[in-house]
């Protein structure tokens, strides 16, 4: 079966420091990877998507960015936080096309708290 | 740009009770998607949706997409404490299109009292 793992749970980062979240998938090959955020009462946002190694997506224009470095491994990234980076960072992942669209399933979350 | 709404944002229900959430586009949805996220947590895939009229169940649970696809509804029956969290609704916006990216909507946080 498969698993997905997010770390860490939890964070707090004073401002203009930098952030590194990793997320990891067990159990499938290829998969399509997604980076969102959930802050609150906005909602949830794609950040970013991977179809492959080092390819990279970006859907929101921020100071945040994304590397694939292996096949199951994603990596969000910034180099110097700001305040409103604070927020709930999920993970997920899908089987790639050719289907037209494929449930994604969700790691457990990082909680970032930006001071 | 298109959003998903939906409604009710909150619901209190009494245990055993009955409940309905929706989740409304202007545009047809390629993909219906429901979720359910416990504070703090990831979310749960619950059940997904492809076919207008199509209706899906899972236990206490039963979720529909009309034949439009525009319109889906969350059905819970005999609502218990476990039933309590964040309902999500997420939809492909377009068939084939954007490599599976969904959209979702703001969630619909249910409790249910003992």
């Amino acid at each position: 079966s498969q698993t997905i793992h997010q770390w860490p749970a939890t964070l707090v980062q004073p401002v203009g420091s930098p952030l590194s979240l990793e997320c990891t998938v067990e159990g499938t090959s290829n998969p399509n990877l997604y980076w969102y955020r959930q802050a609150a009462g906005r909602g949830l946002q794609l950040l970013f998507y991977s179809v492959g190694i080092g390819q990279i997506s970006s859907e929101v224009p921020q100071n945040l960015s994304a590397s694939r470095p292996q096949d199951r491994q994603f990596i969000l990234s910034s180099k110097k936080l700001l305040l409103s980076d604070s927020g709930f960072y999920l993970c997920a992942w899908s089987r790639a096309p050719p289907r037209p669209v494929y449930e994604q399933y969700f790691g457990p979350g990082t909680r970032l708290t930006v001071t | 740009s298109q959003e998903l709404e939906q409604s009710p944002q909150s619901l209190i229900v009494q245990e055993g009770k009955n409940l309905t959430i929706n989740c409304t586009s202007s545009k047809t949805l390629y993909g219906l998607y429901w979720y359910k996220q416990k504070y703090g947590e990831g979310l749960i895939f619950l059940m997904m949706l492809q076919k207008g009229g199509e209706e899906k169940s899972h236990e206490k649970i039963t979720a529909k997409l009309d034949e439009k696809k525009q319109q889906s509804s969350l059905h819970i029956t005999a609502s218990q404490p476990s039933h309590a969290g964040i309902y999500l609704c997420g939809a492909g916006l377009s068939y084939g299109g954007s490599q599976g990216n969904l959209i979702f909507g703001k969630g619909t946080k249910l409790s249910v009292k003992p």
